[in-house]
């Protein structure tokens, strides 16, 4: 079956810090994929998506490009802020239903 | 626009009691909703998809008895925790597929989660 697997966490970056969160996947086909951001306390929020092989997905300075031949979407970021600390979910979606697999999930811990 | 909401946002109930937790898709007529369950720390585990006037699709291991999934309309499904126990207290969090045909289909848009204790 699909799966998605992420960078165990935490990451602790300074702010202004570079930032790669690893995520590769394994499916059939051509899957649609999503990097989520969640705040504490809160449900996910849809950060960016990809929905073909070399797409770009990009949303408030995060990006992830769709490699096909690694079948990777890492998320990157050139300079992280405090509020950017948050778990970040990369998924993939591989069906009619649009069925959503997540991975582990990865815990951003940015300090001043 | 695509806003879902949750509804209550948190509830502390005690043991044996049925909670109701309604999802509601505010601008957009969803047809499919899920529902997930998401432990301290980790990842979201899907539940069940929940159909729009019929019945929903439970994953494996999910007892359907207990959590009731009720989807009458295109804007609202309920998920029903019933004779909660404590080991039932988590976080539940919502999603629903935009049916319509102006918006991309393979993006779900979430609640903002349902926050249960069981004493």
């Amino acid at each position: 079956g699909d799966s998605v697997t992420q960078m165990e966490g935490p990451v602790t970056l300074s702010e202004e810090a570079f930032l790669t969160i690893n995520c590769t996947y394994t499916a059939t086909g051509y899957p649609s994929l999503f990097w989520y951001v969640q705040y504490p306390g809160e449900g996910l929020q849809l950060l960016l998506k990809a929905t073909k092989a070399d797409d770009k997905g990009s949303n408030k300075g995060f990006e992830a490009t769709y490699r096909k031949e690694t079948t990777s979407f890492h998320l990157e970021k050139g300079s992280v802020q405090v509020s950017d600390s948050a778990v970040y979910f990369c998924a993939l979606s591989n069906n009619a239903g649009n069925m959503l697999t997540f991975g582990g999930g990865t815990r951003l811990m940015v300090k001043p | 626009g695509a806003v879902v909401s949750q509804h209550p946002s948190r509830v502390i109930c005690k043991s044996g009691t049925s909670v109701k937790i309604e999802c509601r898709s505010l601008d957009f007529q969803a047809t499919t909703m899920f529902w997930y369950r998401q432990f301290p720390k980790q990842s979201l585990m899907l539940m069940a998809t929940s159909n729009e006037g019929s019945k929903a699709t439970y994953e494996q291991g999910v007892e359907k008895d207990k959590f009731l999934i009720n989807h009458a309309s295109l804007t609202l499904s309920t998920l029903t925790v019933t004779s909660a126990h404590p080991e039932d207290s988590s976080f539940y969090i919502c999603s629903a597929r935009d049916s319509g045909r102006r918006r991309q289909t393979d993006t779900q848009y979430f609640g903002p989660g349902t926050r249960l204790t069981v004493l």
